[in-house]
């Protein structure tokens, strides 16, 4: 079956910090690729996604490759801020004939201090 | 504003009593999904339903049941029979004919049952 595996948590960063939070997934066929991000006592916000293989996901500062040859789909930003702070979510999807179901990793906490 | 609106924010049940979550959505979405939260583990699906009248169980199903007999509803009821209901509930939508379509979280329902 499909998974995703993602870095545990926490990560704490100081403000204007690099971000890298880790992301693996196993999937058989040729899944699209999610971030999540996730604000206290909230539920998820769509971040970035990358359909296919090269593809590049930014938003918001935040930037993830689809690296079909590794199955990685690591989530970058260059300078973080307080405002960051969340739980981040890696997930695939195996697309409309799979009823567009997400694999979810188990989310990593990102605390960025001032 | 269109979006999926989850009622209410926090549930508080006694142990052995069945409890009724709402999810609401006005983006005329024909797919909807359960996931489940806990600590830690990221989430995962419990049921969801492609079209009206038609649902599907996810990899926890077992002590849930749901119904969708509007486009716009989706309940899911946490039965007795659910060991460990304590959790946050959060529904989702989607396009479900549409390449890659992500999607759309509500706020989530806190659960718990003491």
């Amino acid at each position: 079956g499909n998974s995703v595996t993602q870095m545990e948590g926490p990560v704490t960063l100081s403000e204007e910090a690099f971000l890298t939070i880790n992301c693996t997934y196993t999937a058989t066929g040729y899944p699209s690729l999610f971030w999540y991000v996730q604000y206290p006592g909230e539920g998820l916000q769509l971040l970035l996604k990358a359909t296919k293989a090269d593809d590049k996901g930014s938003n918001k500062g935040f930037e993830a490759t689809y690296r079909k040859e590794t199955t990685s789909f690591h989530l970058e930003k260059g300078s973080v801020q307080v405002s960051d702070s969340a739980v981040y979510f890696c997930a695939l999807s195996e697309g409309a004939a799979a009823g567009n179901k997400l694999t979810f990793g188990g989310g990593t906490r990102v605390l960025v201090k001032p | 504003d269109g979006g999926i609106t989850q009622s209410p924010k926090y549930l508080f049940r006694k142990e052995g009593q069945n409890v009724t979550l709402s999810c609401e959505q006005n983006l005329n979405h024909d797919a909807m999904y359960w996931y489940r939260q806990d600590p830690g583990q990221g989430l995962r699906l419990i049921y969801y339903s492609q079209i009206v009248n038609d649902f599907q169980k996810g990899d926890i199903a077992e002590g849930y049941s749901v119904s969708r007999e509007k486009k716009e509803s989706f309940p899911l009821t946490v039965t007795s029979a659910q060991k460990n209901p304590t959790a946050f509930y959060l529904c989702a939508s989607s396009i479900p004919d549409r390449i890659n379509s992500p999607l759309h979280f509500g706020n989530g329902t806190r659960l718990t049952v003491t």
